[in-house]
């Protein structure tokens, strides 16, 4: 099965910057997840995407965050005006080609907001 | 509601030893999924095992094996003769049957072998 790949692996952005994370290429699968994961924390769900909408998210994914698939292929997320606590890694992750199979995850982007 | 509860925060081991590493889980639904990720310090997320909740029978794969009991609600990891290669942080995750998959993790628990 082909990987979920991430870039950046990793981003430095100043407060109050967009950013954009992806996960390049993605197909023929089901669901697309983000994940956050502070340094030292668990992972923590942030949005599921399902043929091209958001299926659930949570309350972490305020209105500074968005995600799309842009080209059909690529899946994006948006982080409008970082803040400091922003920092963390972020891991796209997609399962399928059916419902209820393990997720499998990218390697990661980690964001640090300075 | 959903919960998953590692109440080890760290392990030490020395090689060669056997450790479990524990895992609690709250659901309000009959049908589910438990999963265990690896995370060694490089940072990815490395998919172990993923049971469904009509499955208790043990699993073994190599020095790994499960134990699942709904019992106690419980989804339990053992590493058999533990290597320095195992250190890393372990977490255990649910997902609940038509709730689009999304994975609660647990805390984790961070597991050092030692030489």
């Amino acid at each position: 099965e082909p990987e979920v790949t991430q870039t950046p692996s990793h981003q430095v952005t100043q407060m109050g910057q967009e950013v954009i994370l992806r996960c390049v290429p993605i197909s023929n699968h089901l669901y697309f997840y983000w994940y956050r994961q502070i340094l030292g924390q668990k992972v923590e769900f942030l949005v599921s995407f399902y043929n091209n909408e958001i299926s659930e998210k949570s309350e972490i994914f305020d209105d500074q965050f968005s995600v799309e698939r842009p080209d059909g292929s690529n899946f994006t997320l948006k982080i409008r005006s970082t803040k400091l606590e922003d920092s963390a890694m972020y891991f796209c992750a997609r399962n399928g080609p059916t419902q209820n199979t393990e997720a499998f995850f990218g390697q990661g982007t980690r964001l640090t907001v300075v | 509601a959903q919960k998953v509860t590692q109440a080890q925060t760290e392990i030490s081991v020395v090689e060669k030893e056997d450790v479990t590493l524990d895992c609690v889980y709250e659901t309000r639904d009959t049908t589910y999924y438990l999963f265990w990720y690896k995370q060694p310090p490089s940072g990815e997320l490395v998919f172990l095992i993923r049971r469904n909740s009509f499955d208790e029978q043990n699993e073994i794969s190599g020095r790994y094996s499960w134990n699942f009991q709904k019992s106690t609600s419980s989804f339990n990891f053992t590493i058999t003769a533990s290597q320095v290669v195992d250190s890393a942080v372990y977490f255990c995750a649910l997902s609940e049957a038509g709730n689009t998959d999304k994975l609660i993790f647990g805390t984790g628990t961070r597991l050092q072998v030692f030489p």
